[in-house]
């Protein structure tokens, strides 16, 4: 079956650090990928996607590559800002459908 | 444009009462999805609507839950009886298709405690 196996956290970086959040994935077929975040009070929000391999999805700074080799979609962002404080999940979907299947969360805080 | 509601936002009750939560999707949006959130473990799917009907029940964890979509606008989600383990965050989602290329939309969720 499917599984999303994404790093624990909390994470806690100071503004303007790099970050990193880890994903790997065991999938039947050739999934899509995602990540989505969850902000304090707010539903889940897609924030970036890459549906085949070696694409790199980026948004709000934000970048992950798909990597088939590796299976892996690691979160990455250059400069983290406060506003970056949430809780973020790696899912995929296979056959083309919308089903998805989501790791665990990685809550990332990050402080002045 | 409205996004995906849900209510009530949070919920207690005691085991063996009867919650039903309820979810407005995007106005025109004919794949309704619901998912769930335990306590620190992964969001997992529930169940997939098009228009009134399940296209897939899959992730439904027992009979106690009951999902319905009259009309196939809104969609209510029934938990009778409720036991503690189906404490978390129940989440709601529409899309306007149902492949990977039409983006999902969440609702913020409904907290639900059994005590």
């Amino acid at each position: 079956g499917n599984s999303v196996t994404q790093m624990e956290g909390p994470v806690t970086l100071s503004e303007e650090a790099f970050l990193t959040i880890n994903c790997t994935y065991t999938a039947t077929g050739y999934p899509s990928l995602f990540w989505y975040v969850q902000y304090p009070g707010e539903g889940l929000q897609l924030l970036l996607k890459a549906t085949k391999a070696d694409d790199k999805g980026s948004n709000k700074g934000f970048e992950a590559t798909y990597r088939k080799e590796t299976t892996s979609f690691h979160l990455e962002k250059g400069s983290v800002q406060v506003s970056d404080s949430a809780v973020y999940f790696c899912a995929l979907a296979t056959g083309g459908g919308n089903k998805l299947t989501f790791g665990t969360g990685t809550q990332l805080k990050v402080e002045l | 444009e409205a996004g995906v509601t849900q209510f009530p936002s949070h919920s207690v009750i005691e085991k063996g009462q009867t919650v039903t939560l309820r979810c407005d999707p995007i106005s025109g949006h004919d794949n309704l999805y619901w998912y769930r959130r335990v306590m620190g473990k992964e969001i997992k799917f529930l169940l997939h609507f098009v228009k009134e009907s399940k296209q897939d029940e899959s992730g439904m964890p027992n009979n106690r839950f009951l999902a319905e979509r009259t009309g196939g606008t809104y969609s209510t989600l029934k938990v009778q009886p409720a036991e503690l383990e189906d404490s978390g965050v129940y989440f709601c989602a529409s899309s306007l298709g149902g492949h990977t290329g039409n983006t999902i939309y969440f609702g913020e969720g409904s907290w639900l405690t059994v005590v």
